[in-house]
């Protein structure tokens, strides 16, 4: 199965300041024959479902804000919040669907500083 | 407007059963793969199992392969996950979750329902 790293477990940002989450995964979720990256992040809040954020590594949800952006390829993926908003504050999980299992990151809590 | 209504959760014993229900709306249902993901009090997020839109393939986590069976009924737009010899792990809300259009993310979740596995 396919290991989902992310790096910090918590981060504390100031508003209007950038937040940046890591994700690394224990293989290359790079599908050669296509040249897409089977990554996603969602957003978790309290009481709240899920929501998708980014797929295929890069490609922003219609309706996110556009300060939400995602990254790299391969193995090393990250979340980036360009200017954080108070209504940010969530737990970040990245996804890796390569493969079955379907595997999460543990999640990085985001509070504002 | 997409709409995932999960139903059928509750307390249970150990060793008990339930079947957990997602109703859709909003969109095409047989045109979609389907996922249950879970999430237990405090925890993250834990893929279950996965349907193909005609239901002819059909993955699941390893915790609760042979316990839980994914299948549904494109007639009526639900989604549907049999849980047999229920364990105090398997504890957790519930979510139903729609495949993106274009492969793999899940674009839409339900509220979720809550399974309580206690004795």
């Amino acid at each position: 199965d396919i290991v989902m790293t992310q790096s910090p477990d918590s981060l504390a940002v100031s508003l209007g300041e950038r937040a940046t989450i890591n994700c690394k995964s224990s293989q290359s979720v790079l599908y050669s024959s296509t040249n897409k990256n089977h990554l996603a992040w969602y957003q978790v809040k309290p009481g709240q479902p899920p929501k998708l954020l980014i797929y295929w590594a890069s490609n922003r949800e219609s309706g996110v804000p556009d300060r939400f952006s995602g990254s790299g390829s391969g193995t090393d993926f990250t979340l980036t919040i360009s200017s954080l908003q108070a209504e940010d504050v969530a737990v970040y999980y990245c996804q890796q669907y390569y493969s079955v299992p379907v595997i999460f990151g543990q999640g990085t809590r985001l509070e504002i500083k | 407007e997409v709409q995932l209504v999960e139903s059928g959760g509750g307390l249970v014993q150990p060793g008990g059963s339930l079947r957990l229900s997602c109703a859709a709306s909003g969109f095409t249902f047989s045109n979609y793969w389907m996922h249950w993901v879970r999430q237990a009090p405090g925890k993250g997020l834990v893929w279950v199992s996965r349907i193909t839109s005609d239901g002819s393939n059909i993955a699941y986590a390893d915790s609760v392969k042979g316990r839980f069976t994914i299948s549904r009924d494109n007639a009526k737009n639900t989604l549907y996950l049999q849980m047999n010899s229920l364990r105090a792990e398997d504890t957790a809300v519930y979510y139903c979750a729609r495949v993106h259009f274009s492969g793999g993310a899940n674009d839409n979740w339900g509220q979720g329902t809550l399974v309580t596995v206690s004795s």
